[in-house]
């Protein structure tokens, strides 16, 4: 069982869209990263949030980190083919060294 | 400005041969991390780094083993291949410790993808 717990695994939706992706963990982390990774490459930073209750936005993604630092959602707005992907979430637990990462959602906007 | 540098791309080995990977950074951070990438399981951390000539176990560390003699540079050894490291590796950096908050942004390579038959 892993420490973070994505849902839902996989998303097709059509251009235009909105959705809402969740990462869930029963533990606390001391601060939350949402990765997008595009085939064949490593995945890239899009946010890093570090207070509870904190909500960032980037252009159509918003992001959310909850009150008890235990979960967090990604909603993308009018969805393009170019958000097409694999989002990642991450986060370390307490002063710890190491990074957990999410199970990941798997997200194809179709034209 | 290479970023983080993987070798190779891809390899294939039979059971029980063995393999280095090298991971190279050229943006001298501190943190180095080893994964690998399954379906459905996002990245699980194998092995890590917080400098030079440290090494430390992640999550899945069986069968692999480390090096970091060099600040920029972090090796990944399978010194006897198993079916069951058939996987895409990547290794990645950072500047800050993983709990530095908004500094922790790490870095990541192209992967190598790794078949053992």
């Amino acid at each position: 069982t892993q420490l973070l717990e994505q849902s839902p695994q996989f998303l097709s939706i059509q251009e235009g869209e909105n959705l809402t992706v969740y990462c869930n963990s029963s533990s606390v982390f001391s601060s939350l990263q949402w990765y997008r990774q595009e085939p064949g490459e490593g995945p890239v930073l899009l946010v890093t949030v570090v207070t509870g209750g904190e909500v960032k936005k980037l252009k159509r993604l918003t992001f959310q980190f909850g009150d008890a630092r235990k979960d967090s959602s990604l909603h993308i707005t009018a969805a393009q083919p170019g958000d097409t992907g694999l989002y990642l979430c991450a986060g370390p637990l307490g002063t710890g060294n190491q990074f957990y990462f999410g199970t990941g959602t798997s997200l194809t906007v179709i034209p | 400005n290479a970023g983080v540098t993987q070798t190779p791309k891809f390899r294939v080995l039979k059971t029980g041969q063995s393999m280095t990977l090298l991971c190279a950074q050229d943006m001298n951070h501190e943190y180095m991390y080893w994964y690998r990438q399954d379906p459905g399981m996002g990245l699980r951390l194998i092995h890590y780094s917080v400098g030079e000539g440290t090494t430390a176990k992640g999550e899945v560390p069986d069968g692999y083993n480390v090096s970091r003699l060099k600040k920029q540079n972090f090796l990944l050894g399978l010194e006897s291949a198993a079916p069951s490291q058939t996987s895409v590796y990547f290794c990645a950096s950072s500047y800050s410790p993983p709990s530095g908050g908004l500094y922790n942004e790490q870095f990541f390579g192209p992967g190598t993808r790794l078949t053992v038959l």
